[in-house]
């Protein structure tokens, strides 16, 4: 099983709401990761979690809270979104990066955000 | 020195034609070169990689070339075909680094 699984697929949700993305993956990867993608432009990194651990946040604004419950599951809870926050949100996992040999990261089909 | 530089941006390839996309990097330090296949509302998958110490690696109709004096490389894809229609993202990292820093994408036509 090398799936990622994200949900929901799409999201519409106004600018006061609370939501929250989810991800999930059984490959026993150590690592996972939350990524932005605008249209026509490559995924952005915006979190790294390793061991259930925030290793690597890249200065993403507070209204975007990860959390990672267990090695199995990563949540991304949103609140007060902007309309430029509109985006496909990807979540990938892999096993430790940081070790010689790990290399590939496995995508999910990503969840379609719209802030209105 | 981070960025990964791609090229073209699009591309109009004929059926059974081959289609080359280019990336150029500047950090040396970069250790791991995949490309990344993304159809239309679905995530990137792996395509194919490769290390420095390799100069070309292929997989089936996919090829990746790469020139570590000049520190670029490319992907080949022989005998197009119009479900390789996607966007390519090629892709660096360094060692032991968690980071993949990608180029900027080719969206790939392939003409019946």
């Amino acid at each position: 099983d090398t799936e990622v699984t994200q949900t929901p697929k799409h999201l519409v949700m106004g600018m006061t709401n609370k939501k929250s993305l989810k991800c999930e993956q059984h490959m026993g990867h150590r690592a996972m990761y939350w990524y932005k993608q605008k249209a026509k432009k490559p995924p952005e990194l915006m979190f790294v979690y390793s061991y259930e651990k925030l290793s690597i946040n890249e200065s993403v604004p507070s209204r975007f809270s990860p959390e990672c419950p267990n090695s199995s599951l990563l949540n991304l809870h949103l609140h007060a979104l902007q309309p430029e926050d509109s985006a496909l949100y990807l979540c990938a996992s892999s096993q430790d990066m940081r070790r010689p040999g790990n290399t590939e990261a496995f995508f999910g089909q990503g969840t379609r955000l719209t802030v209105v | 020195q981070q960025q990964v530089k791609q090229s073209p941006q699009s591309l109009i390839v004929q059926k059974g034609g081959i289609s080359i996309i280019n990336c150029a990097y500047e950090n040396t330090a970069f250790d791991y070169f995949p490309w990344y296949q993304q159809f239309p509302g679905k995530g990137p998958a792996l395509l194919i990689a490769i290390r420095p110490d390799v100069s070309e690696k292929k997989e089936g109709r996919f090829t990746i070339s790469f020139n570590k004096s000049a520190k670029q490389f490319s992907l080949h894809i022989m005998d197009s075909q119009p479900g390789d229609s996607a966007t390519y993202f090629c892709a660096a990292r360094g060692q032991g680094a968690q980071k993949l820093v990608f180029g900027q994408g080719t969206r790939l036509t392939i003409n019946p």
